[in-house]
């Protein structure tokens, strides 16, 4: 089975600043996809960003980008220049082509990121 | 607009009393999905449905029953609410199956069970 770890429940970083999320997880495929998603407090879940675990260049999307390390199983999001509208739960999520991820989203626990002005 | 719908936003009830959290969409997707949040535990997936009449237990089934009649519309039913299945819940769908398909949520259902 698939895990997604995020070990750091709360952070925060003020406006303007960078910050760093971690997430760690564990399978035994080969083909999958990495997700970032945030939660604003209206609750919509919104994908920030996506990685392919085939492609070796790190994702891109305007302020955020990941690091992602294969063989570690790790895919921190850093946000640059963070904005106050950045403030939200962020999760850490998993995909793959098959076995026991087929057909679903394995989500991490969490972390809420507070951007202060 | 493109969307995922649920009904109710929000939603108080009583242990034992059948509910039905209602999901549409509007993009033609085939594929469709509900997740709880719980704090700490993340989203994690209840039901799943690739098609019409096509239904698959996810990771926290119990207690769930789902239907999948039309192509737009995926309800959860809970026949008889537990405490324990205060949570929130969202309905995603996507367009097929995933990984490469991005899914799309709905707002969410906030459900408490007394």
């Amino acid at each position: 089975a698939q895990t997604v770890t995020q070990s750091q429940p709360e952070m925060s970083v003020q406006e303007a600043e960078t910050v760093t999320l971690s997430c760690t997880y564990d399978t035994s495929e080969n083909n999958y996809y990495l997700f970032w998603y945030m939660q604003p407090p209206s609750r919509q879940m919104i994908l920030v960003i996506r990685q392919e675990a085939y492609k070796q260049q790190n994702a891109t999307e305007n302020r955020f980008s990941v690091n992602f390390q294969k063989a570690a199983k790790s895919f921190s999001l850093k946000i640059s220049d963070s904005q106050l509208g950045d403030t939200a739960m962020y999760f850490c999520a998993f995909a793959a082509y098959g076995g026991t991820s087929y057909g679903k989203l394995t989500f991490g626990q969490g972390t809420i990121l507070t951007v202060h002005p | 607009e493109a969307q995922v719908t649920q009904n109710p936003r929000y939603l108080i009830t009583v242990t034992g009393k059948k509910l039905t959290v209602t999901c549409s969409q509007n993009m033609n997707h085939e594929y469709m999905s509900w997740y709880r949040q719980d704090p700490g535990l993340g989203l994690r997936q209840i039901y799943y449905s690739m098609n019409v009449e096509v239904t698959d237990k996810g990771d926290v089934p119990e207690g769930y029953k789902v239907s999948r009649k039309e192509k737009r519309n995926f309800p959860l039913i809970l026949e008889s609410p537990s405490p324990n299945q205060t949570s929130l819940y969202f309905c995603a769908s996507s367009s097929g199956i995933l990984p490469n398909n991005e899914q799309f949520f709905g707002p969410g259902t906030r459900l408490t069970v007394l």
